[in-house]
């Protein structure tokens, strides 16, 4: 595809469920990064895939969110147990080379806004 | 742990006018990109600068690194109103920690 694309565009969910949420990098781009991002925040950095594994999880606020990557492509954030305050906007970025020490530019998806009722 | 501070939070500029917003780091930093937000839209990738002194230029946004490697600046003059967004700095540092700010929301007045 010409960019990254995240779906759905919007999910609204009650507390205590289970979403996923999904990204679709740029074709051949073997970076991918997942953040959350808060009305007047910058983007909080949650998950880094190089090809298939994660390279950096630190920023996973807990064990109910999950990512994968399993083909080195599409990737899924899980949320289990969902709270409100997991609201947000989820980003997903790629990249054509990976790692965030070495400043690849980075292009986003549309984000996936994420309202937990 | 890493702070990233960015003046102003807001910029109310008059249509014409310069402005210049600060990045500012607590560590000595590997690179720092910029990224601008449209309302309602996602971060686009500005710039990276990654030597100390640092300065380029894309038509009238000018971006600095710092000697020390610890703030940056972006310097837009003759402001346009297609120049409305938030402007978030994304900064690395030494140990590869990388970072977003909270951004400089940029409202023009035409």
């Amino acid at each position: 595809g010409a960019g990254v694309s995240q779906t759905p565009s919007n999910k609204v969910t009650e507390k205590g469920k289970y979403v996923e949420l999904r990204c679709d990098p740029i074709s051949g781009h073997t970076a991918l990064y997942w953040y959350r991002q808060s009305l007047g925040q910058g983007p909080e950095f949650l998950i880094y895939f190089q090809g298939t594994g994660a390279a950096d999880d630190s920023g996973l606020p807990n064990d109910r969110f999950f990512a994968v990557r399993p083909e080195g492509s599409v990737s899924t954030l899980k949320i289990q147990r969902t709270e409100r305050g997991d609201s947000a906007v989820y980003l997903c970025a790629s990249s054509l080379t990976g790692g965030l020490a070495r400043g690849g530019t980075q292009y986003f998806g549309p984000g996936t806004r994420l309202l937990v009722l | 742990g890493q702070q990233v501070m960015q003046i102003p939070q807001y910029q109310h500029v008059q249509e014409g006018e310069d402005f210049t917003t600060y990045c500012n780091s607590s560590t000595t930093l590997s690179n720092i990109q910029w990224y601008k937000q449209r309302p309602g839209g996602h971060p686009v990738f500005l710039i990276q600068l990654v030597k100390s002194g640092e300065v380029k230029k894309q038509k009238r946004l000018t971006f600095q690194f710092g000697e020390a490697k610890k703030n940056s600046s972006l310097h837009i003059t003759a402001t346009q109103t297609t120049d409305v967004g938030t402007y978030f700095c994304a900064v690395t540092d030494s140990w590869g920690k990388f970072q977003f700010g909270a951004g400089t929301q940029v409202v023009v007045t035409p």
